[in-house]
């Protein structure tokens, strides 16, 4: 039963320390999001690559957010200086075309 | 641009009664609408797809392109069925996939 794999599951980090998340994608799926999951905003898609390129990273807060993609296998999102604010579930999932999105099962980040 | 809109935020029934959770999208091309559910602390799981046309543990969706409409029905309630349910469109080409907010469905006994 393939699934995507996220790490850490859980993160407590002090403000204005870097943070990094990692999702492993399924297996020969070429498309890769992320979104970040809030109580007021719901799921917001912050980025998503398409065969490792970035096609849409227009949701993530440039200045502190970056999301990279380095292998097929590995698909990275890095806060810094993380904020309070920041402090959010952050969902992976990947999909191919013809199929729906596969979720992880998020990385919940809490920033003090 | 692509745009989802569910305007409950929650939903609360009685075991038994029907449930219908609204759902309107907005795209200039041929959408493809799906319905995801979580249930507590888990990770969003597909519930159906409009294109399957199936039901899926008693909840069916209709496209409905004049309205652009999708909601999600269910005609007698579970309390197994309490979790947060994200309607989502993909535009052609595997485009993005976008959410709406949410509308947690609360079943009480």
């Amino acid at each position: 039963d393939a699934r995507v794999t996220q790490t850490p599951r859980h993160k407590v980090t002090e403000m204005g320390q870097e943070v990094t998340m990692r999702c492993q994608p399924i297996l020969g799926h070429n498309t890769v999001f992320w979104y970040r999951q809030t109580m007021m905003q719901g799921l917001e898609l912050l980025a998503y690559f398409r065969n490792r390129a970035p096609l849409d990273d227009s949701g993530m807060p440039k200045d502190r957010f970056s999301a990279e993609m380095p292998d097929a296998t590995l698909a990275t999102l890095k806060i810094q200086p993380s904020e309070p604010r920041d402090s959010a579930v952050y969902f992976c999932a990947s999909g191919s075309p013809g199929s729906t999105a596969f979720f992880g099962q998020g990385t919940r980040l809490t920033v003090v | 641009a692509q745009r989802v809109t569910q305007p409950e935020k929650l939903l609360s029934v009685f075991k038994g009664a029907p449930v219908e959770l609204k759902c309107n999208y907005s795209y200039s091309g041929s959408p493809e609408l799906f319905w995801y559910v979580q249930y507590s602390r888990q990770r969003l799981q597909l519930l159906l797809r409009h294109i399957s046309r199936e039901s899926i543990k008693g909840f069916t969706a209709d496209l409905n392109k004049g309205e652009t409409s999708f909601h999600l029905k269910k005609p007698f309630a579970q309390e197994e069925d309490s979790a947060m349910y994200y309607c989502a469109l993909k535009g052609t080409g595997f485009q993005k996939l976008v959410f709406g907010t949410g509308t947690r469905l609360l079943v009480s006994p």
